[in-house]
């Protein structure tokens, strides 16, 4: 069972880079999300997308961008990187976006911008 | 500022005890909260959680109180094992309803042998 996998699962870049986080799930769910982890936090809500072929901004949505390319992939885009970006990243997804609908969660993708 | 708050960074407890990890929340909209429990470098894993229409939510080992009057939830552990060591992070609906989750900055819960 895959369920949520991340790609690339560490990376790298310098300041003013672009870069896109991908993530995929297998369980046929409506609804995915981006978080960030900042050292000491808990996670912050990026972007999300209820369903498919919709996204919407989320607590901390600013220097990202996102595509649901289809039911099963939801892209996060770094158009221009930034120190303060160094985080790991979390995607899930969740059958619908009713918070009753406990989301599923990738290992994450760490990411350094220098 | 933080809708949920976790304020002990670290709780030790040793095997075969209960471990208690509190949340405290300010939005009186909330109504669901969860519980993640995360291993390093492994995304939050979904745990147990309570709707604000229920004062508790019992699984197995994991019971979840709810005091909607405190607006304070508390998870217990009982009994304690080895592999519960791990950080646990309190959640609730992102705008008091749908569409993704507020954390808490989590606790960090070590079972001492």
């Amino acid at each position: 069972n895959a369920g949520v996998t991340q790609t690339p699962k560490f990376q790298v870049l310098k300041t003013g880079q672009s870069m896109t986080l991908q993530c995929a799930q297998d369980m046929n769910h409506n609804s995915m999300y981006w978080y960030r982890q900042d050292p000491g936090m808990g996670l912050r809500l990026i972007y999300y997308s209820a369903s498919e072929g919709t996204t919407d901004k989320g607590e901390v949505p600013n220097g990202y961008n996102v595509s649901r390319l289809n039911k099963r992939e939801f892209s996060l885009r770094l158009e221009s990187a930034a120190p303060s970006q160094t985080s790991v990243y979390f995607c899930a997804s969740s059958e619908s976006r009713q918070p009753n609908q406990p989301q599923h969660f990738g290992d994450g993708t760490r990411l350094s911008i220098l | 500022d933080q809708q949920v708050k976790q304020n002990s960074p670290s709780l030790s407890v040793q095997e075969g005890r209960i471990s208690i990890l509190n949340c405290d929340y300010t939005n009186s909209m909330f109504d669901y909260f969860l519980w993640y429990k995360k291993y390093p470098a492994e995304g939050p894993t979904f745990l147990i959680s309570i709707s604000s229409i229920k004062d508790k939510n019992e699984d197995g080992r994991f019971t979840v109180f709810l005091n909607k009057s405190a607006k304070h939830l508390s998870l217990h552990i009982v009994p304690s094992q080895p592999g519960d060591s791990a950080v646990y992070f309190c959640a609730a609906p992102w705008r008091g309803g749908a569409d993704g989750l507020t954390f808490g900055k989590g606790t960090h819960l070590i079972i001492q042998p």
